[in-house]
């Protein structure tokens, strides 16, 4: 499973609220990477980091900011959480060698009410 | 964007049957992956495969990149085998660099006793 955890794995929230899910790896893995997945769309990329303090935007990033201060944890955060972010989030990480295929966590399922 | 298409999107099968599941892309890819997501929803890797034949047990996958497909093989279909299958590759054109996945819609797959 690459050893990614996620946390919470389940938030209800109100609208205009923040939020923050985590993604922690143990493998020390450069890549890292959140999407969301809604019913018809399969999953889509919310952003992406490539080693500490390195970001950049995904498909879907409006709405979305993302730290990454370590290289274990890369932090997603809902500045102002909206109906339409309710959704299931997937972190993943990208194998530094080989052939960089990619893994997911469990997800988070997040319910913004 | 680079375009991923799935068929079929839902498929039932008597268990002990043998299913084809089909993964059309739009450009060329340097990466392409298969998953299979269980109804607990955790993502499970099956394949990465951006070009030829592999097999695992009663899984194989063909992948013809010059023709711009890609083909999973269930052989002697199984109760567990049931949830959704889902395509995902990288584009050099479309963040392929950076090991951004694009998502097809994926394929349903329930099996029956």
């Amino acid at each position: 499973d690459a050893g990614i955890t996620q946390s919470p794995r389940h938030k209800v929230t109100e609208t205009g609220t923040p939020v923050t899910l985590r993604c922690h790896q143990t493998e020390n893995h450069r890549y890292m990477y959140w999407y969301r997945q809604d019913p018809g769309h399969g999953l889509r990329l919310i952003h992406y980091s490539y080693g500490v303090k390195d970001t950049d935007k995904g498909e879907v990033s409006d709405g979305y900011s993302v730290s990454r201060s370590k290289t274990e944890d890369f932090l997603l955060t809902l500045e102002s959480a909206t109906s339409s972010q309710t959704s299931v989030y997937f972190c993943a990480i990208r194998r530094d060698r080989g052939s960089g295929e990619q893994y997911f966590g469990p997800g988070t399922r997040l319910t913004v009410t | 964007g680079i375009q991923v298409e799935q068929s079929p999107p839902d498929l039932i099968l008597q268990e002990g049957a043998n299913s084809t599941l089909r993964c059309n892309f739009s450009d060329s890819v340097n990466n392409l992956q298969w998953f299979h997501q269980n109804p607990w929803g955790q993502l499970i890797n099956l394949f990465y495969i951006p070009s030829g034949t592999k097999q695992n047990g009663r899984l194989s996958a063909t992948t013809v990149a010059t023709e711009r497909y890609s083909l999973l093989y269930i052989s002697s279909s199984q109760t567990t085998d049931s949830g959704v299958y889902f395509c995902a590759v990288t584009s050099l054109n479309y963040g392929g660099s950076q090991g951004n996945l694009i998502f097809g819609k994926g394929t349903k797959l329930s099996v029956k006793p």
